[in-house]
């Protein structure tokens, strides 16, 4: 069945920088758009990042441009997310989603990254 | 960015009645196709989004048939027909028709 499984929680102070990996099973990523949505404390879902399928282009929320990037490895069947110049309000959990056309129908278990001096 | 909003903010419901929640947006949602691209999500306390509704009106696989949607264009509502204990969580609806993806604020649905 479809699962993504994401690493673990991070502890990062202001100004450096994160990875989270999403690794998938039981689909090929080259059929799908994937997405990093986040969620900060007590808030609502805001979308980040979306690769397509051939993983040679990208898209970014407008507010994150500079400072994100998405990438994949479908010999390793996993996503990433790298998020740079990390500040207070990037704490927050970060889920990867999978797209199957009609919007995203599948999410990782999600992965709790803390900014804090 | 295509604006989402929902109403209400909380919504508590006696188990067994019926619970409606309003999702509305700045901006058409009905793609060429002729679907209207608004899905409806529930979180459960610590748990991830899962995915109840797609196209408005698609119920996803393995959800109840207590749960249904509808609207078109800019309007559009989620039904539970009896609410029960399960579920209770939070309610997002989300447009899918271009990114940025955008999300309702969130209903809160608790048992009164």
């Amino acid at each position: 069945q479809v699962q993504m499984v994401q690493s673990g929680a991070e502890v990062k102070k202001p100004g450096a920088s994160v990875q989270i990996s999403c690794k998938t099973s039981g689909f090929a990523l080259n059929d799908y758009f994937m997405h990093w949505v986040r969620q900060a404390p007590g808030q609502g879902l805001e979308w980040m990042a979306i690769i397509n399928p051939a993983g040679n282009s990208t898209s970014y929320a407008q507010k994150l441009q500079g400072r994100v990037s998405m990438s994949r490895d479908t010999s390793m069947h996993t996503v990433y997310l790298e998020l740079t110049s990390l500040r207070s309000d990037d704490t927050a959990v970060y889920y990867c989603a999978r797209d199957f056309g009609e919007g995203i129908d599948s999410w990782g278990q999600g992965t709790l990254v803390t900014v804090s001096s | 960015d295509i604006v989402m909003t929902q109403s209400p903010l909380s919504l508590p419901v006696t188990p067994g009645e019926p619970a409606s929640i309003s999702c509305r947006s700045n901006q058409s949602l009905l793609y060429k196709n002729g679907y209207d691209y608004l899905n409806w999500y529930l979180q459960k306390p610590g748990q991830a989004p899962q995915l109840l509704i797609s196209l408005a009106s698609r119920r996803a696989s393995g959800v109840p048939h207590r749960f249904s949607g509808s609207g078109s264009g800019t309007d559009f509502t989620l039904t539970i027909s009896r609410l029960e204990a399960e579920d209770v969580g939070i309610y997002y609806c989300m447009q899918a028709l271009e990114t940025p993806l955008t999300f309702g604020g969130g209903t809160k649905v608790e048992i009164k």
